[in-house]
């Protein structure tokens, strides 16, 4: 069958950095997707990977093992903001978006 | 971005009525829409995949004589929650996504509560 795992949840500091890991066991690969989602409220787009690497944007970056089924989502200068559930998805051989249960993130002052 | 609507935001309804949900992409054509349910502290789980001018597919487990989806043209999808029961009270986000996008963009979600 096909999984993706994330920890359930992450506790971090205010203007630290917090690393979110995901490993993925899907029917084909297409990409992976990292989504940010503020409880009751719909995700919002954060990273896309689909070649080997690292991608940055800002205060967030996220790399791709495609060999070890593996991706982390990086954040940088955390803020109480970034307190949010941070969902990891890949796209499978259908092109369908498999999700991960998330990853709920605490932000500490 | 592109942007997709949803709506209502939330809506509260008695159990055996019906209950539909909007989902339009405001500024692109959607070839292709998903619907999502979400239960409290749990992965969104995808119900059907619908493109426009055919039928949706829906996944193992959803019934489709009481989720219908109708997607009628490319910048309209709705969800139509027939005879709803308590335990259909969820969280429903719609996604669209087009041939010159990558990534998925998501409604802003409907809380249903069946009472």
């Amino acid at each position: 069958g096909q999984n993706i795992d994330q920890p359930t949840e992450m506790t971090a500091t205010e203007g630290a950095i917090v690393q979110i890991n995901c490993t993925y066991q899907t029917s084909g690969f297409n990409g992976l997707f990292w989504y940010q989602q503020h409880a009751g409220e719909a995700p919002t787009f954060l990273s896309y990977n689909v070649l080997d690497g690292l991608e940055e944007k800002g205060r967030f970056s996220s790399f791709l093992s495609r060999s070890k089924g593996y991706s982390y989502l990086l954040l940088k200068e955390l803020q109480m903001k970034d307190s949010a559930s941070y969902l990891c998805a890949v796209k499978d051989s259908n092109y369908q978006l498999i999700w991960g249960a998330g990853t709920k993130l605490i932000i500490k002052p | 971005g592109a942007v997709v609507s949803q709506h209502p935001s939330w809506v509260i309804c008695k159990s055996g009525t019906s209950v539909k949900i909007e989902c339009r992409s405001l500024d692109f054509q959607a070839t292709t829409m998903f619907w999502y349910r979400q239960f409290p502290k749990q992965s969104l789980m995808l119900m059907a995949t619908s493109n426009e001018g055919s039928k949706a597919t829906y996944e193992q487990g959803v019934e489709k004589d009481k989720f219908l989806i109708n997607h009628a043209s490319l910048t309209l999808s709705t969800l139509t929650v027939t005879s709803a029961h308590p335990e259909d009270s969820s969280f429903y986000i719609c996604s669209a996504t087009s041939g010159g996008h990558t990534e998925a963009f998501f409604g802003q979600g409907t809380r249903l509560t069946v009472v």
